[in-house]
C-alpha cells in the first residue's frame, strides 16, 4: 500500500531565505509523484510534478523538486521564499496515472514565512 | 472554460438531515472524485468514478453515497449527517496528467 509522509508540519522561515520541505513515500510499484499548494481558505493547485524523465523537476513560482528512488523522497525546495509563499503545501502519490489514478496525499506542510 | 465547480460554499446541518454536495465540470474528463479536508489530516479519498455509471469507493466511504449519471456531474450525498462529517470537501476531475480542484464546500454538521 502506499503511504506518504510530510516529516514537518509547520516551517518557519525569513523572507528571502531558502526552504525545503521534506516528502518520502513508500510504494510497491511505479509512482507518480505531486506537490500541491493551498493558500488560506482556497482549493488545491498544482506546483509539480513527476511522472518520468529527469528527476529535478520545475514548477510555478521559482519551486522545484528532485526525486531521489533510492531514499524513495521527493522534497520540495525553494531557493529564496517571498510572504506570498505563506501557504499549506502538499506532497501526494499515485502509482496508477491516467484515467484511473487515486492520490494518496501527505498530511501537510504549513510553511510560514516571516518578515 | 471553468473548470470544477462546486456548489454550496458553506452549509450548516444538523445531525441526522440529509444534503447533495455538488460538482460539475466542463473539461470532459471521464475520472472525478471527492475528497475530505480534516486538520492535520491532508486530504482522503471518499469515492471516486472512472466515467459514467462507474463509482467505487475510497478511503473514507462511510455516510456517503456517489452517482454518476453525466461525464459533467458528480454528485455527493450525505444520507444522515454527523458531526463527525463536519470537513471541507473537494471535488477533483482529472486530465491526462493533472487533477484539477474545486474550490471546496465547507460542512458544518451541529
Amino acid at each position: 500500500a502506499q503511504s506518504v509522509t510530510q516529516l514537518d508540519s509547520q516551517v518557519p522561515v525569513f523572507e528571502e531565505a531558502p526552504v525545503e520541505l521534506r516528502c518520502n513515500y513508500s510504494s510497491s510499484v511505479s509512482v507518480y509523484l505531486f506537490w500541491y499548494v493551498q493558500y488560506p481558505n482556497q482549493g488545491l493547485q498544482l506546483l509539480l510534478k513527476y511522472l518520468s524523465g529527469s528527476t529535478l523537476v520545475k514548477g510555478i513560482n521559482g519551486f522545484e523538486a528532485e526525486f531521489n528512488k533510492s531514499q524513495t523522497s521527493f522534497h520540495l525546495r525553494k531557493p529564496s521564499v517571498h510572504i506570498s509563499d505563506t501557504a499549506e503545501y502538499f506532497c501526494a502519490v499515485s502509482d496508477i496515472w491516467g484515467s484511473q489514478g487515486n492520490l494518496i496525499f501527505g498530511k501537510g506542510t504549513k510553511l510560514s514565512v516571516k518578515p | 472554460n471553468a473548470g470544477v465547480t462546486q456548489t454550496p460554499k458553506f452549509q450548516v446541518l444538523k445531525t441526522g438531515q440529509s444534503m447533495t454536495l455538488q460538482c460539475a465540470q466542463d473539461m470532459n474528463h471521464e475520472y472525478m472524485s471527492w475528497y475530505r479536508q480534516d486538520p492535520g489530516m491532508g486530504l482522503r479519498l471518499i469515492h471516486y468514478s472512472v466515467g459514467a455509471g462507474i463509482t467505487d469507493q475510497g478511503e473514507v466511504p462511510n455516510g456517503y453515497n456517489v452517482s454518476r449519471s453525466t461525464t459533467e456531474d458528480f454528485p455527493l450525498r450525505l444520507l444522515s449527517a454527523a458531526p463527525s462529517q463536519t470537513s471541507v470537501y473537494f471535488c477533483a476531475s482529472q486530465g491526462d496528467d493533472e487533477q484539477f480542484f474545486g474550490p471546496g464546500t465547507r460542512l458544518t454538521v451541529l
